[in-house]
């Protein structure tokens, strides 16, 4: 598509359901991440996919927090059980390069808004 | 731990005054990039930096690279309302991991 496209653009759950959110990158993006951000806040990283893989998931919050990627492109970001400080807006990006001096380049969506009852 | 101070965290002004955002870190950057948000959006690229001491320039938006690579700043001349916004720099050791600063808020009255 023509940007970084996420879904459901809004989300309100009660405390202890799961939730899925879904982000569609830039295509021919291999690059692919996932923020959030607290109200007011600046971005704190969660993970990084090149291609399928994730070389670094120390971001994840807990492990009621996990990611996938397939066929290179969607991705979705699961929070099993959530919480309330789960409430915030997470960000999807991608981005052409990466392990270059251009690598911070991202592109991202206008974000899920989460808010756990 | 790799951190990006931003200040001031919190900017309001008057229509045509100038203005100088700053991002500092102990950490040095292989590249830095500036990103402006507004409400309901995600953050878009304003300027990537890579070179120690360079100086970029977008219209009345100047962007400062620090000699060593661990700093950077953002001038505003003459802002205007429509330059309102959260600005967010955000930091790259030439992996795959961008750190984020807070971000300055910045409200410009007309």
């Amino acid at each position: 598509g023509a940007g970084v496209s996420q879904s459901p653009s809004n989300k309100v759950t009660e405390k202890g359901k799961d939730v899925e959110l879904r982000c569609d990158p830039i295509s021919g993006h291999t690059a692919l991440y996932w923020y959030r951000q607290s109200l007011g806040q600046g971005l704190e990283f969660l993970i990084y996919f090149q291609g399928n893989s994730a070389p670094d998931k120390s971001g994840l919050p807990s492990d009621r927090f996990s990611a996938e990627r397939t066929g290179g492109s969607v991705s979705t970001l699961t929070i099993q059980r959530t919480q309330q400080e789960d409430s915030a807006v997470y960000l999807c990006a991608s981005s052409l390069v990466s392990g270059t001096r251009r690598a911070g380049e991202l592109f991202f969506g206008e974000g899920s808004r989460l808010t756990v009852l | 731990t790799q951190l990006l101070e931003q200040s001031p965290q919190f900017l309001s002004i008057q229509e045509g005054e100038n203005l100088t955002v700053y991002c500092n870190s102990s950490s040095v950057f292989s590249s830095l990039q500036w990103y402006r948000q507004e409400p309901g959006e995600g953050p878009v690229l304003l300027v990537t930096v890579v070179t120690g001491g360079e100086v970029k320039k977008l219209k009345r938006l100047t962007f400062q690279f620090g000699d060593a690579r661990k700093d950077s700043s953002l001038h505003i001349t003459a802002a205007q309302p429509g330059d309102t916004g959260l600005y967010l720099c955000a930091g790259n050791t030439g992996g795959f991991k961008t750190i984020f600063g807070a971000g300055t808020r910045l409200f410009v009255k007309a």
